[in-house]
This record gives C-alpha cells, structure tokens and sequence, in this order.
C-alpha cells in the first residue's frame, strides 16, 4: 500500500457543483497534512493546512479523520478556476499524494 | 522578494553526463529540499537540509548528490545521468521545516535524459 494514496481522477464537473477528494495515509503517527494546490506545468503551493477539527477557508473545507486515516477536501460551488491537481501531503514524512485532477467545465 | 529560483528552465542531457541543478531563496528560510516528480508518482523527496552546512538523504537519493555551504543556495548534482531521471524537478524551502511549515517551491526545472 502506499504511503499516500489519492483518487487520481479526473474529476470533470460543471461551475458550481460541490466536489470532495479524499486522501489516504498508512503512518498512523502522521501529525501535519495540508492541501496544495498545482496548476498545469507549474509549481505545487499551498492551498490550505487540515486542521484536526476541520478548518474552512471560503469555499474551501478540509477535515481530518484520524480513526480512518484519511483527510479530505471540500470544494463547494466550483469555479473555472478551480481547474487543477490538487495533491495532498503528510508533512512530517515528506510524503506526497500523486494528485487529483480536477476539470471545472462551463 | 523573488522567492525560490531554479535554474535552467529545461535541460537536455546525454546518459553518462554530470551536470548541476542550481536552487535559490531569498526568505532567509533553514529548510531546503529537492523532489522529483514523474507521471502518476507525485512528488518524491530526493534530498534535504535543515541549515547551512547540513544534508540528509530522503526517500529516492541515488544518483544525486547535494551540499549546502550557504543558507540561500542548495545545488543537486546528477553524477552520471540516465534515462531514469527524466523528471521534473522542484527546489522548495520552508523557515524552519518543522510539521506545520509551509513549504515554498520553484518554478521547476524539466529534465530529459537520452
């Protein structure tokens, strides 16, 4: 199993729909995990840290599960500029998802 | 504040060449890092620094070496490339690398080896 696991996609939806990914991890030690977001051909910054009660940045939800290992990421009404990969790291082991592709389409 | 430099842009590369992947900040950051990253992998942490002076070794470091004799600059050098290292590379840095660090990275360098 990997260390960081994420649905790869693509995720394709329409402006304003709501979408979720979720992110798995195996170190059960884990204590840091953040949300980056990357454009096509660019570099990977940072969208939003996860929070072990949940934390909300605008359209923005990122919640912890620690019980089942796994944090995820809340887009609500999508907008064409949300179109990117969004990939989800376990800091304090370096460990990055391979990403998730998201497509918002008129 | 330019942030986190990388240079060259792309590069081409012959199997067996050396050459040196140049990587600056201007944050006064401690924490340097290098990942690769390839199709489907995400990115893989090749090597690290916690300040000036010292290097530690992260998940994928064969093939590549590092130093960093300056807070700002932290070099990766492919020995003798091969065709396994066409990647792209990102440099990153954070103030002090610690759990809740925001790691900054650069624009990337595109490496293809032949």
């Amino acid at each position: 199993r990997k260390e960081v696991e994420q649905d790869p996609g693509p995720f394709n939806v329409p402006e304003g729909a709501t979408v979720a990914f979720n992110c798995t991890y195996s170190n059960s030690a884990s204590q840091s995990f953040f949300w980056y977001r990357q454009d096509c051909r660019k570099e990977p910054k940072l969208l939003m840290s996860v929070y072990s009660s949940g934390n909300e940045d605008g359209r923005f939800t990122a919640q912890l599960n620690r019980a089942s290992q796994y944090i995820s990421l809340l887009i609500r009404d999508s907008k064409l500029s949300d179109s990117a990969t969004y990939l989800c790291v376990v800091h304090n082991d370096m460990r990055f998802g391979a990403g998730t592709r998201l497509t918002v389409k008129p | 504040n330019a942030g986190v430099t990388q240079t060259p842009k792309f590069q081409v590369l012959k199997t067996g060449q050396s050459m040196t992947l140049q990587c600056a900040q201007d944050m006064n950051h401690e924490y340097m890092s290098w990942y690769r990253q390839d199709p489907g992998m995400g990115l893989r942490l090749i090597h690290y620094s916690v300040g000036a002076g010292i290097t530690d070794q992260g998940e994928v470091p064969n093939g590549y070496n590092v130093s960093r004799s300056t807070t700002e600059d932290f070099p990766l050098r492919l020995l003798s490339a091969a065709p396994s290292q066409t990647s792209v590379y990102f440099c990153a840095s954070s103030y002090a690398g610690g759990f809740w660090e925001t790691q900054y990275f650069g624009p990337g360098t595109r490496l293809l080896v032949l």
